[in-house]
């Protein structure tokens, strides 16, 4: 079945520095990828995602790039705020016969500290 | 705000229960996904429903059913509730149901089975 493996968290870093989140998958088909952040006591907000090999996601300084090849969807962010603190879920689109869901990593806690 | 309302925010309740949280789509959306969110398991889909139509299932158990009502609201009746049902539980929603479409999620609602 398809799955996504996301790197351990917590991750604590010093504001303005890079940030790299790690994200894998496993999956039949091309599926799209994707971005979720959660913030305390929130929801899940889309961050960013990509639809087909190669593409990259942007959005508020954070980028991603489908790659096939090693089947990663990796998050990065060249100066993090403190304000960035919060819970990066990568996840994956599949489905068959009409139907449609997500399947998410385990979730990476970033801390980003003055 | 992703323009997805949940209702209730928080639920308590006691083993052996029965209760049923509601959301409501965007305008304008005719997906409607659930999704659990505990500690044990992370983030897991439940169930799709597409303009009043069941599209496709996940992890969902026989104790637990849905249904999307004609003006597209979504119900999810959780029944005969034990301690490990205790779990935040997210409604998304999503303009097709396409596979790759984003899925906006709404606020939560969460529920402590005592």
């Amino acid at each position: 079945g398809n799955s996504v493996t996301q790197m351990e968290g917590p991750v604590t870093l010093s504001e303005e520095a890079f940030l790299t989140i790690n994200c894998t998958y496993t999956a039949t088909g091309y599926p799209s990828l994707f971005w979720y952040v959660q913030y305390p006591g929130e929801g899940l907000q889309l961050l960013l995602k990509a639809t087909k090999a190669d593409d990259k996601g942007s959005n508020k300084g954070f980028e991603a790039t489908y790659r096939k090849e090693t089947t990663s969807f990796h998050l990065e962010k060249g100066s993090v705020q403190v304000s960035d603190s919060a819970v990066y879920f990568c996840a994956l689109s599949s489905g068959t016969g009409g139907g449609n869901k997500l399947t998410f990593g385990t979730g990476t806690q970033l801390k980003v500290e003055l | 705000d992703s323009g997805v309302t949940q209702t209730p925010k928080h639920l308590i309740t006691a083993t052996g229960q029965r209760v049923t949280l509601r959301c409501s789509p965007r305008s304008g959306d005719l997906s409607v996904y659930w999704y659990q969110q505990s500690l044990d398991q992370g983030l897991q889909f439940l169930i799709h429903y597409y303009n009043g139509e069941e599209r496709a299932k996940g992890n969902i158990l026989e104790r637990f059913s849905a249904q999307q009502f004609p003006d597209l609201h979504s119900e999810l009746n959780l029944s005969s509730l034990e301690l490990g049902d205790s779990a935040l539980y997210f409604c998304a929603s999503g303009k097709a149901g396409g596979l790759g479409e984003t899925q906006y999620f709404g606020p939560g609602t969460r529920l402590l089975v005592l």
